[in-house]
């Protein structure tokens, strides 16, 4: 069965500091692994995609890392900012089929001063 | 500005009583379509269009409707909403399939069904 999990549910840090938040998947045959962003009462931003690949990709002080052999993905953010605060969901998707993105229930992201 | 638009942002609404969420993209994609996001099951495909007069079913389309008669357009209808049907609902479009496009997303509207 094609899932994406995501861990933690949620997560609280202090400004400043960094954070890892995990993606698994047992999607297959994948295709490539989005990571969005989406503030409270927004919708979903692209931060980074990575396909089959690439190990790593940057996106200013977000870092996300795909391990295609494990089916996970991590998103690092490094000094945190109070903006940061948001949702992180991690969409997969499989070479095959119409329906083909299978979305995790995401990460709640709160950045206290 | 690129955009995608909703309307409305917000509604409440009865059981039974017809109404139309509309979504509008000024990028000239191609691939439309509709979630809706509830809280612990994340975004799921309501329906989507890969282009104009090109409509098909995503994962939960039960109760809902749909048409793509412009390139631009691509409004959300419940003929007959129920409290189920309470959500946040987002349009979403893309160059070409979202496997290998990004997804474009609109500000959401958040839908009460009393």
């Amino acid at each position: 069965k094609n899932q994406v999990e995501q861990s933690p549910q949620s997560l609280i840090i202090l400004e400043g500091k960094n954070c890892t938040l995990q993606c698994n998947y047992t999607v297959s045959p994948f295709s490539n692994l989005r990571w969005y962003k989406q503030d409270t009462g927004r919708g979903p931003v692209s931060l980074t995609i990575m396909t089959f690949s690439e190990n790593t990709k940057s996106n200013g002080r977000y870092t996300a890392t795909l391990d295609a052999d494990t089916k996970q993905s991590s998103l690092h953010i490094t000094a945190s900012q109070l903006s940061d605060s948001a949702s992180y969901i991690c969409v997969v998707s499989v070479q095959t089929g119409a329906n083909n993105l299978f979305f995790g229930t995401g990460t709640r992201l709160t950045v206290i001063p | 500005e690129a955009q995608v638009t909703q309307n409305p942002r917000y509604l409440i609404t009865v059981t039974g009583k017809k109404l139309t969420v509309t979504c509008s993209q000024n990028m000239n994609h191609e691939y439309m379509s509709w979630y809706r996001q509830d809280p612990g099951l994340g975004l799921r495909q309501i329906y989507y269009s890969m282009n104009v007069e090109v409509t098909d079913k995503g994962d939960v389309p039960e109760g809902y409707k749909v048409s793509r008669k412009e390139k631009r357009n691509f409004p959300l209808i419940l003929e007959s909403p129920s409290p189920n049907q309470t959500s946040l609902y987002f349009c979403a479009s893309s160059p070409g399939h979202p496997t290998y496009n990004e997804q474009f997303f609109g500000p959401g509207t958040r839908l009460t069904v009393l």
